[in-house]
Parts: structure tokens; C-alpha cells; sequence
């Protein structure tokens, strides 16, 4: 079983539809999840990170938490073509330890 | 803003030359990463280091070294380059515990 895994997609929504993205981990000592965004040919950057469960908020992104189904999301609410590129998941046991990176799931929104 | 650089965008070189990537970042961060990147395969962590003169292995470190003599600068070396080590490699730092900045990536071929 991998440590951290999504789903690769690619997957296509409608240009103002909401995207919603899934990933689910192994390891139940993880305590830290975060969200990038890697556009064609460019290097990863953090759009959302998340240490409880529950929402939390960004303007259009909404991660959410849920540590006993070890299961953490991204919606992108009013989703445009700017938002096309690939999400990686990420997460953390803790300060000293390494970060495991899921296989990212590409994103297409149609205009 | 965080600024992590990284020593070339583009890089070519024979089979069995020592190739040195160097990366700095200039916010005193904790812990510095290097990953590559493959199509398929996503980011794939290579050595850690979370102090300076401290390393960790990550998933892959078979055929690559790193030093990090200070904090500001971790070096990634490859003993003796061969083809399947053509990639993307990315350097990455972080305050412990939290997100990750990344520089814009090296691609290296070798031929």
C-alpha cells in the first residue's frame, strides 16, 4: 500500500463548477497535510495546509481533514481554467521527519 | 518572500561524471530537500537534512550524496552520473514542521 495516495486523473470540470480532490494516507501519526498546486514546468507551490480535523478555508479552496478515515480533500469552489494544473498531496509526521508526497491528481477545468 | 535558488535550470552531462547541484535558500530555514521528479512517478525524496551537517536518506539515495556545510546551502552530488538519472531534481526548504518552499527545479540529462 502506497503511503499516500490520489486519485491521477485527469479530471475535468465545467469553467465555475466546484473541483473536488481526494487523498488518503497509511500512516495514522500523521499530523501535518498540505496541498500544492505544480503547474506545467514549474515547481510546486503551497496553496493550503491543514493540522486538525475539520475545514479550513481560503478564499475558493476548502481543505478538509478527517484523521480517523485518514482522508483529506480540496475543493476549489468556482473553479477556472487558471486552476488547470496538478494538486499534490503531502503529509508529515512531525518536525524532523519527511514529508511523503502523493502522486498528484491532474486537474482540467473547461472554459 | 522566501527565495530558494537553485545552481541551473538546464544541465547536461556524459555518463559517469560527478555532478554537483547546488541549492540556497535565504530564510534561515530548518530543513532543506531534494527530490526528483519523473513523469508517472511523482516527487521521489532523495536525502533530507533538518540541521546543518545532518542528512537523512529518503526514498531513493542510491547513487547520490549530499552535503550541507551551512544552513543556508544544501548540496545534492551525483558519484558517477548515469542515463537513468536524467530527471528533474528539486530542491525544497522548510521551517520544521511546516510547508515547503521549492526552488525552480534543475533538469539534468545525461547522456
Amino acid at each position: 500500500q502506497k503511503e499516500v495516495e490520489q486519485n491521477s486523473g485527469p479530471l475535468s470540470v465545467p469553467e465555475g463548477a466546484i473541483a473536488s480532490l481526494n487523498c488518503t494516507y497509511s500512516d495514522r501519526g500523521s499530523q501535518s497535510f498540505f496541498w500544492y498546486r505544480q503547474y506545467s514546468g514549474k515547481s510546486p507551490e503551497l496553496i493550503m495546509f491543514i493540522y486538525s480535523n475539520g475545514d479550513k478555508e481560503d478564499g475558493r479552496f476548502t481543505a478538509q481533514l478527517n484523521k480517523a478515515s485518514q482522508y483529506v480533500s480540496l475543493l476549489i469552489r468556482d473553479s477556472q481554467p487558471s486552476d488547470s494544473a496538478t494538486y499534490l498531496c503531502a503529509v508529515t509526521r512531525a518536525s524532523y521527519d519527511k514529508v511523503i508526497f502523493g502522486p498528484g491528481t491532474s486537474l482540467s477545468v473547461i472554459p | 518572500d522566501v527565495k530558494v535558488t537553485q545552481s541551473s535550470r538546464y544541465l547536461v552531462k556524459r555518463t559517469g561524471e560527478k555532478v554537483f547541484l547546488e541549492c540556497v535558500q535565504d530564510m534561515d530555514h530548518e530543513n532543506m530537500f531534494w527530490y526528483r521528479q519523473d513523469p508517472g512517478l511523482g516527487l521521489r525524496l532523495i536525502y533530507f537534512s533538518y540541521d546543518v551537517k545532518m542528512k537523512e536518506k529518503g526514498d531513493i539515495p542510491e547513487g547520490y550524496s549530499v552535503s550541507r556545510e551551512k544552513k543556508e546551502r544544501f548540496s545534492l552530488i551525483l558519484e558517477s552520473a548515469s542515463t537513468n538519472q536524467t530527471s528533474m531534481y528539486l530542491c525544497a526548504s522548510s521551517v520544521l514542521g511546516y510547508e515547503q518552499y521549492f526552488g525552480p527545479g534543475t533538469r539534468l540529462t545525461v547522456t
